[in-house]
């Protein structure tokens, strides 16, 4: 039984590219968080997702930032036209649904982002 | 808001021995849980223990277990019988009870060093 699957686990971009984050969430779990760290910090919330709906999004930058869970397939955390500050660890977690805090804890391994 | 604030950025232990790592939180409400996360230099975050705010007892995990002081908003996790391969750094985190998002707030982590 796999756990959270991140991809890619590093990421090398220029300033200005765009990254795409991928993360496939644990076998029957519809339910998708990415937690940002940056250097010497924890992790911060960004955005919490169901199939298809953000549910919430109060951590995500306003701009450059965006997410997905399509029905099919992996999330996406989108970041556009990155700069040096966007260079962190980018973290999911996924849970089932309903889930309370017994089913938390199952995090992927990260993407490290590097922008140069 | 929820704060998360752990004062030691590094520990150090002998092999064998115990330490303590300290956690303390700021909440108005009543409901909620707390986790410790460990982050070994490959990044994954791997869940510790867990306690819910309900419970007066405190939980344990074979060599892991916490000082909950629900008062005093306190949550330190005591590592017993140390080995080396508990480096790491200790994330200490917490969810609200009574939210639709289960997102987690993280605090900046203490790093322990094991001697041999």
């Amino acid at each position: 039984n796999a756990g959270v699957m991140q991809n890619p686990r590093h990421l090398v971009r220029r300033r200005g590219q765009e990254a795409r984050l991928r993360c496939s969430p644990m076998k029957g779990h519809s339910h998708v968080y990415w937690y940002r760290q940056l250097p010497e910090e924890g992790l911060k919330f960004m955005v919490y997702l169901q199939k298809e709906n953000i549910i919430d999004e109060s951590g995500m930058p306003k701009e450059r930032f965006s997410a997905e869970f399509p029905k099919e397939g992996p999330s996406i955390l989108r970041i556009q036209q990155v700069v040096r500050g966007d260079s962190a660890a980018y973290f999911c977690a996924s849970s089932p649904v309903n889930a309370g805090a017994s089913k938390l804890g199952f995090f992927g391994s990260g993407t490290q982002l590097s922008v140069l | 808001a929820q704060t998360v604030t752990q004062s030691q950025p590094e520990m150090s232990v002998q092999e064998a021995e115990t330490v303590t790592l300290s956690c303390t939180y700021d909440t108005s409400e009543s409901d909620y849980y707390l986790f410790w996360y460990k982050q070994p230099p490959s990044r994954q975050m791997i869940l510790v223990i867990r306690q819910e705010a309900y419970k007066q007892q405190n939980a344990t995990e074979n060599r892991f277990s916490v000082n909950f002081q629900k008062a005093a908003k306190s949550f330190s996790l005591k590592i017993s019988d140390s080995q080396l391969g508990d480096a790491a750094m200790y994330f200490c985190a917490y969810m609200g009870g009574g939210g639709a998002t289960n997102k987690l707030i993280f605090g900046t982590g203490t790093l322990l060093a094991v001697q041999p």
